[in-house]
C-alpha cells in the first residue's frame, strides 16, 4: 500500500518566495495533519482536518501559513512570502477515525524546506 | 501546562538493553504512544498503551503507569540500526497528541 506521498521532498528558496508543499494522504484516512519539525521546537502541529474541513488551525505560526484540503487525496500547505525561519522539516500525516479511535497516524517522508 | 519529558540522549552498546523513560502531564490522558525516527526520515509507530501494564512487541516492549504519569520503552538485544531517535507522545482530554522532544539512542559497537 502507498504510503502517505510529499512533495517536493526537498526544497531551497529564497526569502520573501512563495512555498507551496503538497501532500495525498493514504487512501481512505479521513483525518489529515500537518507538522513542522526543528531542532529548537521539536514536533508541532500547525493544522489538522477532518473529511476535507480544517479543524485546530490554531498551530499555524503566523498568516502568512495557510492550508487546503480541496478533497480527500489532496492537501496543500503554503507560506507566502518565506522567511529564513520557516526553514523546517514539514510532515504530513494521515489517519483513520482519529486518535479517538486508538488509531495511529502516519507520517509521510517530509519536505526539507531551506528558505535562505 | 502540558508537559512531557524525555532524555535528550542516551548511549548504549550493541547487543545490551536500554530503557527510554517519559514522564508526562497533561490535561487528560487518552493513550500514549510510542514513534522511531532515524535522521532525515519520517516518525513511525512502534507502540500504543492506554491500560497500565508492559505491551511486548518482539524486541521492543512499552509500560504504562497512568496513576505516576510515566511511560518507558524498553528495547532489548540492540542492534546498530536501531540507533535513532525516540519520541513519546500523548493523546489528552480533547484526543490532542502532546509530542515529546525525542530521545536520540546511540548505539555503540
Amino acid at each position: 500500500d502507498a504510503g502517505v506521498i510529499q512533495s517536493p521532498r526537498h526544497e531551497v528558496t529564497e526569502m520573501g518566495q512563495e512555498v507551496t508543499l503538497r501532500c495525498k494522504p493514504i487512501s481512505g484516512h479521513d483525518y489529515l495533519f500537518w507538522y513542522r519539525q526543528t531542532m529548537m521546537r521539536g514536533l508541532e502541529l500547525l493544522i489538522y482536518f477532518n473529511n476535507n474541513v480544517p479543524i485546530d488551525d490554531s498551530g499555524m505560526p503566523e498568516d502568512r501559513f495557510s492550508a487546503k484540503m480541496p478533497n480527500a487525496s489532496f492537501s496543500t500547505l503554503k507560506i507566502q512570502p518565506s522567511e529564513p525561519r520557516d526553514s523546517a522539516v514539514y510532515f504530513c500525516a494521515s489517519s483513520f477515525q482519529g486518535l479517538d479511535s486508538g488509531n495511529t497516524i502516519y507520517f509521510g517522508e517530509g519536505s526539507w524546506l531551506t528558505v535562505v | 501546562g502540558q508537559n512531557i519529558d524525555q532524555p535528550t540522549e542516551m548511549t548504549a552498546t550493541e547487543g545490551a538493553i536500554v530503557q527510554i523513560n517519559c514522564t508526562y502531564q497533561t490535561s487528560g490522558f487518552n493513550g500514549l504512544f510510542w514513534y522511531q525516527q532515524h535522521a532525515g526520515e519520517a516518525p513511525t509507530f512502534l507502540s500504543y498503551n492506554v491500560l497500565d501494564g508492559l505491551e511486548e512487541k518482539g524486541r521492543f516492549s512499552s509500560f504504562l503507569s497512568r496513576s505516576k504519569g510515566y511511560s518507558y520503552l524498553l528495547l532489548k538485544e540492540l542492534q546498530m540500526k536501531d540507533s535513532a531517535s525516540y519520541l513519546c507522545a500523548v493523546k489528552d482530554s480533547n484526543y490532542q497528541l502532546i509530542w515529546g522532544a525525542g530521545t536520540k539512542l546511540i548505539i555503540k559497537p
